[in-house]
């Protein structure tokens, strides 16, 4: 079956530029993570939903990050006004409620 | 606030041999650790999990061991192959926490012929 997908997989912005970044987990999962790596790091966890509900937004580094999924399906992550610091892969991760998270392939963001 | 190490620097070894790898964490005991193995442009992908009651766990040519007294795991690859090189990260969860995965940076583990 499918697995998370995301898109874009590449994307370069300039900076001050917004942004909006796509998750499609695997279907009937209750929850979502979105994760932020930089290079040669393990991820860190930006924000987590359980359905449609945000329950954990602690991660998100600054109020120009915003993250919603509205029907409990798709999950959108949005950086406003992008800053260098920015620059990482974003990964986002479903579970169906258990232990282990299925990741998707992540989305290489390079601010200039 | 919780610290997880992994070994910075790449393993090496060679084809056959066990590979070895290690996860050390500070404070706090997680209710669970898990290991994701990660290849270059690539999401994580789960390998192990093993909880803080338990002290091994064994799947296939992998070994999972976690000391709560010594805040450790290890990581064990019996009779490795290069398709096993790859990035290893360790992942703590605590009780409470939406299970959300704390990681560790990862080790670069290169298995040659």
């Amino acid at each position: 079956g499918a697995g998370v997908s995301q898109s874009p997989r590449y994307k370069v912005a300039k900076r001050g530029q917004d942004v909006a970044l796509r998750c499609d987990p695997i279907s009937g999962h209750v929850s979502l993570f979105w994760y932020q790596q930089a290079l040669g790091q393990g991820p860190e966890f930006l924000t987590y939903f359980q359905n449609e509900a945000q329950l954990d937004k602690s991660g998100l580094p600054s109020d120009r990050f915003f993250a919603e999924r509205p029907e409990g399906s798709v999950s959108t992550l949005k950086i406003q006004r992008t800053q260098q610091e920015d620059s990482a892969v974003y990964l986002c991760a479903s579970s169906p409620l258990g232990e282990t998270q299925y990741f998707g392939p992540g989305t290489r963001l390079l601010v200039l | 606030s919780q610290k997880i190490e992994q070994n910075s620097e790449a393993l090496n070894i060679q084809e056959g041999k066990t590979a070895t790898l290690t996860c050390n964490y500070t404070n706090y005991s997680p209710a669970y650790l898990q290991w994701y193995r990660q290849d270059p442009g690539r999401g994580p992908v789960f390998l192990l999990l093993i909880r803080e009651n338990e002290k091994e766990k064994r799947k296939e040519r992998l070994k999972v061991t976690f000391d709560t007294t010594l805040k450790q795991s290890l990581f064990h690859i019996t009779a490795s192959q290069p398709a096993d090189s790859a990035t290893y990260l360790c992942a703590l969860v605590f009780s409470g926490g939406y299970n959300k995965l704390i990681f560790g940076a990862g080790t670069r583990l290169a298995v040659h012929p």
